[in-house]
Formats: C-alpha cells, structure tokens, sequence
C-alpha cells in the first residue's frame, strides 16, 4: 500500500481480554515502530523492529504487552489481560532507515 | 522518558501571523525533527535537521538548531487555519523520542 496501515481503527473491549492491533508498513521499510499516545501527550516508545528481529523493546512496560513480525513486514502487538490503563492510541510507524518515521492513523484503543 | 519539551504547549495566533514554538532536550543529538498531528491522526514529519546544521527551510517552515543550548525552534510563518495541529520534536535515530508536544490554533 502507499502507506502504513493500521487496523483496527478503534477498538474497544472488557478488561481481562485479550487484544491484537496489526500493522501494516510501507513496502520495503526494513525497520518498524510501535508507540503508544495517551491524550494530550507525545507519543510514547514502545518497541521496534528491524526485519523480523526486535532490535530495541525497552519501552513495552510489561510481560503483557508483545509484539511479532514473523515475515519482516506485517506486525501484530499482542496485549494480554487488558487493564483500564492501557488505554490509548497505539501508533505504528516504518521508515528505511535511521531519520523520517512515516506513521500510520492509528489504533484506539478502549478497555472498559 | 521523553526526551525534548516543547514549549509553549499551547498557541493560538490568528491566520498570516507567525507562530514559533522551542524544543529543549537533554542529551546529545545527531539530528532532530519534527512533526505535526492534526487531531485523531497520525504523525507526519515536516523536517529534519542534522546536529551539523544551524538553520533549515522548507515552504513556510524555519526551523533552528542550536546543540550548546540543546534547544530547537519551529517557525510556520503567513500561518493559515490548515496549520492548525500538534506539533512535535523528536530527537533519536532509530528510537525516537517526542516530547509533549506544541497546540497549535490559528483563528480565521
């Protein structure tokens, strides 16, 4: 696609369950990025790829949160028994190297 | 943690005025940029500067570099209500850092 796509766009679920957001990136963008926005905030770094390897996942704040890119293209952050907290947008984002992040729409996320 | 605070974290300015925002960060760099979100989208970058460059254009945005202050400034000049957004800097290669993040209104 022309760009990075993200999907869902919204989602809301119960605390307790189990949701996966997917990625999308830009044909040929070796490196991936996850980050996560609350409201009124920057974004916040969560995780990144180079090919299908996790070459920096310091910011993924606990063992609930996971994230795979099997095949060096798409990417599906995992969260487990979601919590109220982690409510936010997450942000995807690819690039072809080190500089310009090109980022996608979003997915928002709501636990009830 | 983030890196760069913006300051002001609001601006409202009315369409043809100038707007100027700052960036301050902790560490040393190898470059900055920065972003605009317009509200319930994504990011997208305006402009790169490198750690070895002062001052960098692009259509009606300046922007400046000055690493022995660790501050950045954003310049949109004849602002127009199209400009209206967050604006963001971001310091890093692969990991990028954003701060807070700038509010920018232009009133018609």
């Amino acid at each position: 696609g022309a760009g990075v796509s993200q999907t869902p766009s919204n989602k809301v679920t119960e605390k307790g369950k189990y949701v996966e957001l997917r990625c999308d990136p830009i044909s040929g963008h070796t490196a991936l990025y996850w980050y996560r926005q609350s409201l009124g905030q920057g974004p916040e770094f969560l995780i990144y790829f180079q090919g299908t390897g996790a070459a920096d996942d310091s910011g993924l704040p606990n063992d609930r949160f996971f994230a795979v890119r099997p095949e060096g293209s798409v990417s599906t952050l995992k969260i487990q028994r979601t919590e109220r907290g982690d409510s936010a947008v997450y942000l995807c984002a690819s690039s072809e190297g080190p500089g310009e992040l090109f980022f996608g729409e979003g997915s928002r996320l709501t636990v009830l | 943690s983030q890196q760069g605070e913006e300051d002001p974290q609001a601006l409202s300015i009315q369409e043809g005025e100038n707007a100027t925002m700052n960036c301050s960060y902790k560490t040393s760099i190898n470059n900055l940029q920065w972003y605009r979100q317009n509200s319930g989208r994504g990011l997208v970058h305006l402009i790169l500067i490198r750690s070895n460059e002062r001052e960098k254009h692009s259509g009606r945005l300046r922007v400046t570099l000055d690493t022995s202050k660790k501050s950045s400034s954003l310049l949109i000049t004849a602002s127009r209500a199209a400009d209206t957004a967050s604006y963001f800097c971001a310091t890093g290669d692969y990991k990028l850092s954003f701060g807070a993040g700038t509010t920018v209104t232009v009133r018609a």
